[in-house]
């Protein structure tokens, strides 16, 4: 199975840019995904394909990366993002999460 | 506009079984799978396999083989898991998730989740 290494958790100062990484065990290509986890809520869909931004979400939110390292990028901060962050890779089965990314704010 | 909504939550005893359901609205439910998620209390989220809405074949992760069965009211345009044996471990929130591609399988639309409890 393909390993996706999170850092359990970031703090940031509102307005400034937040910048989470994941790592793969192995070359996932472009197959990298990340969602948002609000407490209490379902995941939400922010980036697809490693980089394409997903309908709806603002342009504040970015992702970059192929092969086995990816980083995902929120500039500027705002109060709402405080969540839980996740990559998933889709390149093999099964697909797989990295543990998450819980920013805080500063 | 995209939907899907599952089941209540469910409280159930070690030994029994449960079935939760995600329905699907504001698409042709055949033309995309259906992935399941589950999510532990305080934990990640971990992928279960998918249910192919169109031919009805599962496919499990390993870990969920045995006790756990994908399936299908197409007519409904709803998907259904169920988990027989239920055992301490299985308490969690499970979510379905829609399947979409562009050059690559992500998970574009998700329930809000079943939290299932399992307790003596």
């Amino acid at each position: 199975d393909i390993v996706l290494t999170q850092s359990p958790a970031l703090a940031v100062s509102l307005g400034q840019r937040a910048t989470i990484s994941c790592r793969a065990s192995e070359s996932v290509r472009s197959s990298m995904h990340w969602y948002q986890q609000k407490s209490g809520q379902q995941p939400k869909l922010l980036i697809y394909g490693a980089s394409n931004l997903a309908s709806g979400v603002p342009a504040r939110f970015s992702g970059s990366g192929s092969g086995t390292d990816f980083t995902f990028t929120i500039d500027p901060v705002e109060a709402d993002d405080i969540a839980t962050y996740y990559c998933q890779q889709s390149r093999n089965d099964p697909f797989t999460f990295g543990s998450g990314t819980k920013l805080e704010i500063k | 506009q995209i939907q899907l909504v599952q089941s209540g939550p469910e409280l159930k005893k070690p030994g029994e079984s449960v079935k939760i359901s995600c329905k699907a609205s504001g698409y042709t439910f055949t033309d995309y799978a259906m992935h399941w998620v589950k999510q532990a209390p305080g934990k990640g989220l971990k992928w279960m396999g998918w249910i192919n809405t169109y031919t009805g074949k599962p496919t499990y992760a390993d870990d969920f083989k045995g006790r756990f069965v994908f399936s299908l009211e197409a007519s409904a345009s709803t998907a259904n898991l169920q988990i027989s044996n239920l055992k301490n471990e299985d308490t969690a929130t499970y979510f379905c998730a829609k399947e979409e591609e562009d050059n690559s399988y992500y998970f574009d639309y998700w329930g809000q989740g079943v939290m299932v409890t399992v307790s003596s």
